[in-house]
């Protein structure tokens, strides 16, 4: 069975663009969660997907956004990039049945760097 | 809003020897969960040990166990007969659920174990 795939796995942008990020769940998992990570913030939740649904969201401003696709798939973007926002950006999923205490694979991540 | 506190930055253990990584949380809840996930070099997170507030019983994986505190809001990982694959960053983490949905993981600021060979 297949894991969490994230892609890229590095990207590097400069203040101003936009970036959008893919993740790819283990088949037949439903819910997808992002964090992102950081050396001064640790990692801290972005949001939640739950069948192409936004099923809860952390404490970010409006520039980070996210969907989810049919097949479960999501991408994250990130728009009007900040030098702040350079950061691991890990991927999880999960099968989103009971949405509560459920474990999370989580992918490799996506390095992103802001320049 | 929840904390995860880790106190120990750093843990040092000698191969097949027992370590013990501390971590406390605050919460109002009483319907949560507690997590231990394991973050090696390659950056993936995986999941140790997983413990319901509900459950007296401390939770057990293997040589991976925990001592679960709730009244202390304690909730600390033992690992028995240390292994060079257990090196790797640990994190503690918290879910809980206010209004209908869980809140996503509250994480502590990990601990980087060390195995001496």
């Amino acid at each position: 069975k297949a894991g969490v795939t994230q892609t890229p796995r590095y990207l590097i942008k400069t203040r101003g663009q936009q970036v959008t990020l893919s993740c790819s769940p283990i088949s037949g998992h439903r819910s997808v969660s992002w964090y992102q990570q950081t050396p001064g913030q640790g990692l801290q939740f972005l949001f939640e997907y739950f069948s192409e649904t936004q099923r809860n969201k952390g404490n970010f401003p409006g520039r980070f956004s996210g969907r989810q696709f049919s097949n479960s798939r999501s991408e994250m973007n990130v728009s009007t990039l900040e030098l702040g926002d350079s950061a691991l950006y890990l991927c999880a999923s999960s099968l989103g049945t009971t949405g509560l205490g459920e474990k999370l694979f989580f992918g490799s991540g996506t390095q992103l760097s802001v320049l | 809003a929840q904390t995860v506190t880790q106190s120990q930055p750093e843990m040092s253990v000698q191969e097949a020897e027992t370590v013990t990584l501390s971590c406390t949380y605050d919460t109002s809840e009483s319907d949560y969960y507690l997590f231990w996930y394991k973050q090696p070099p390659s950056r993936q997170m995986i999941l140790v040990i997983r413990q319901e507030a509900y459950k007296q019983q401390n939770a057990t994986e293997n040589r991976f166990s925990v001592n679960f505190q709730k009244a202390a809001k304690s909730f600390s990982l033992k690992i028995s007969d240390s292994q060079l694959g257990d090196a790797a960053m640990y994190f503690c983490a918290y879910e809980g659920r206010s209004g209908g949905g869980a809140d996503g993981l509250t994480f502590g600021k990990g601990t980087h174990l060390i195995i001496q060979p």
